[in-house]
């Protein structure tokens, strides 16, 4: 089945507890995308990539972190996370083409206190 | 620049009527896609219907159509024979030809349907 898993689904944590949730697509996408959704703001892009060690900033990049080690995986990370980053993220990822959909993560639900 | 506007932050329906979620968008690139998502109160994103730019007819996935009108830059979704389950938010979103890095999103449309 296709699919793009993200862990975890939910994370409360600290101000300045460094964390990473993860992402991984089955799809041999190239490209790989993650958005934090805010009420009245709809998805925003944080970062993306269009293959292996390709990264490269989205619109509100600040405050976070990726990699691309293998095509398959894009883990987000959050060094120093503030409650400003209070959000719903989501992982996606897509074929290189305009006619294609993005398939997204289950959507991981962070709290930072 | 490229701009997604959803226009209605709520809407209700009734049960069996049909609705439909204003989108309008804004680009320069020739080619493009524009594209529907649902997300229900469990929070995934689940993909519903796509419009290419040069597509002549409009999308249709079963209860879902898109009335693409080009010339006036929108695309909305049309829902028929609405269900209580389509009660979800709508996200009306665009993917352009010389950036396939992005989807450009709306700020959504809640859709209540009522019994």
């Amino acid at each position: 089945e296709a699919q793009v898993t993200q862990n975890p689904r939910y994370l409360i944590t600290v101000t300045g507890k460094k964390l990473t949730v993860t992402c991984s697509q089955n799809m041999n996408h190239e490209y790989m995308s993650w958005y934090r959704q805010d009420p009245g703001l709809g998805l925003r892009q944080i970062y993306y990539s269009m293959n292996v060690e390709v990264t490269d900033k989205g619109d509100v990049p600040e405050g976070y972190k990726v990699s691309r080690k293998e095509k398959r995986n894009f883990p987000l990370i959050l060094e120093s996370p503030s409650p400003n980053q209070t959000s719903l993220y989501f992982c996606a990822s897509s074929a290189r083409a305009a006619n294609t959909e993005a398939f997204f993560g289950q959507g991981t639900r962070l709290t930072v206190v | 620049a490229q701009k997604i506007t959803q226009t209605q932050p709520g809407m209700f329906v009734q049960e069996k009527e049909a609705v439909t979620l204003d989108c309008t968008y804004d680009t320069s690139d020739p080619s493009y896609g524009l594209f529907w998502y649902k997300q229900p109160s469990s929070g995934e994103m689940i993909f519903l219907i796509y419009q290419g730019s040069y597509d002549q007819q409009n999308a249709t996935e079963g209860r879902y159509s898109l009335n693409f009108q080009k010339a006036r830059k929108s695309a909305n979704l049309v829902i028929s024979a609405s269900q209580l389950g389509d009660s979800a938010m709508y996200f009306c979103a665009m993917r352009v030809i010389y950036n396939f890095n992005k989807f450009y999103f709306g700020s959504g449309t809640k859709l209540n349907v009522k019994p």
